[in-house]
């Protein structure tokens, strides 16, 4: 099955400054890549998506970029905001098979 | 647009215990998914339901597990006894798709098995 692996762990970034997340998949067929945002006492919500026929997508401050090749997907965030502060993961997704997530990445910003 | 509701939030019980967990999808939504979140870990899926079926219940821990979804609305997630190690939160989600794009998620039940 599906392997996902994420890193880092923890990242502390000063307010203002970018922050990356990156994971890595092991089945080249998967095709859908959520990342999900996780604040304290609630569940995962979805922040951004990209699906395997485009490189790159953004929004507003949040961008995602995948390299099927490398198998790899990365989370861009930039000018860091002390509410980003959040435990980050991703998914990936083969046609209609499960959700696989990655073991996530808690995101410090410091003030 | 209300968002995915569970109850309870919060359910501490001894082992060998039974517990339930309550999930109402958002309005609409004909797909419907129980994981588990272990400390520290990414959410695993349980099961899945396209309206009343479970299309995928693979990784359900059917000795000790059930889950059903009468009428394909409302969803109740059961373990019956618990053991120690099922301590974890368990997450509701729902889409409206018949694929696992763009799942919302419920605010999770935490369990403590004592």
């Amino acid at each position: 099955g599906e392997n996902v692996e994420q890193h880092p762990s923890t990242l502390s970034v000063q307010e203002g400054d970018s922050a990356v997340i990156k994971c890595t998949y092991s089945d080249s067929a998967s095709n859908y890549f959520p990342w999900y945002k996780q604040e304290l006492g609630k569940g995962p919500q979805l922040i951004i998506d990209i699906r395997s026929n485009v490189g790159e997508k953004k929004d507003q401050r949040i961008a995602v970029t995948l390299n099927k090749t490398a198998k790899h997907f990365s989370l861009h965030i930039t000018e860091t905001q002390p509410e980003d502060s959040a435990v980050y993961f991703c998914a990936a997704l083969r046609g209609n098979e499960k959700l696989t997530f990655g073991t996530g990445t808690r995101l410090t910003i410091i003030p | 647009e209300a968002g995915v509701v569970q109850s309870p939030r919060y359910k501490i019980i001894e082992k060998k215990q039974p517990v339930a967990f309550w999930c109402n999808p958002i309005s609409g939504h004909n797909t419907l998914y129980w994981y588990r979140q272990n400390l520290g870990q990414g959410p695993e899926l349980l099961i899945r339901y396209e309206n009343e079926e479970a299309v995928d219940d693979s990784q359900l821990p059917k000795d000790r597990f059930s889950a059903e979804r009468l009428k394909g609305v409302d969803s109740t997630l059961k373990i019956q006894p618990a053991e120690l190690g099922d301590s974890a939160v368990y997450l509701c989600a729902s889409s409206s798709s018949g694929n696992y794009n763009e799942q919302f998620f419920g605010p999770g039940t935490r369990l403590t098995v004592l």
